[in-house]
């Protein structure tokens, strides 16, 4: 059974802080997303990977970065956290495209606010 | 890039009957398209998904619609229970890899 977990499902932190959160998989898969859920809005993609130290920026990377050291673990880190940023965090991970499935597997999420 | 529509946001229908959601996207390579459920406080998982070279897919109570000339594809739920009270969100991708996902319906099956 795939899981995907992500290291908090409720944060509170100040403006300015920097915040990570941490998205850990254990199916081997070679691309990992994190991507924001705001009502009305849907899924955006902030950043994803398919290979460890790689990554590519999604619709909405600004005041976000992420890093891959391993194949596992993928972290999303908001430098200095604003109050625009307060929102529902979810990680997903894959296969690579190809004849596998391509089935995204999606972490329990972390709310985050930021006051 | 991928634009995806997603129609309606909110769709309410008495237990029994059918729900019909529509997506429409804008790159004609994007060639997979997998619809997520996400019931209230869970994490998103896939009910079903579509590849380009077919142009209908069914599981049990719902079905998935593809017309690529016209880039729109539907979820048909039959027989709706109160158990498919969620939101839905379909999506588009041309290389299996980066989904673009649509706004998301909010259905509620009434009893």
């Amino acid at each position: 059974d795939v899981k995907v977990t992500q290291s908090s499902r409720y944060l509170v932190k100040r403006t300015g802080e920097k915040v990570f959160l941490e998205c850990v998989q254990d199916m081997d898969h070679e691309n990992m997303f994190w991507y924001r859920q705001d009502p009305g809005l849907g899924l955006r993609l902030i950043y994803f990977s398919y290979d460890v130290k790689m990554k590519e920026k999604g619709d909405i990377p600004e005041g976000y970065s992420v890093s891959r050291e391993k194949k596992e673990r993928f972290s999303l880190i908001l430098e200095s956290a604003s109050t625009n940023q307060t929102s529902m965090y979810l990680c997903a991970s894959s296969f690579q495209g190809g004849r596998r499935s391509y089935e995204q597997y999606f972490g329990p999420g972390t709310r985050l606010t930021v006051t | 890039g991928e634009n995806v529509e997603q129609h309606p946001s909110t769709l309410s229908v008495q237990e029994g009957d059918s729900a019909v959601i529509k997506c429409t996207y804008s790159d004609s390579a994007s060639n997979y398209f997998p619809w997520y459920k996400q019931e209230l406080g869970k994490r998103p998982q896939l009910i079903i998904d579509i590849r380009s070279n077919v142009g209908e897919k069914k599981d049990q109570r719902i079905a998935v619609t593809l017309n690529k000339t016209a880039k729109h594809f539907s979820l048909h739920i039959t027989e709706t229970q109160p158990e498919d009270s969620a939101v839905y969100f379909c999506a588009a991708s041309k290389t299996g890899n980066q989904f673009y996902f649509g706004t998301g319906t909010s259905l509620t099956v009434i009893p």
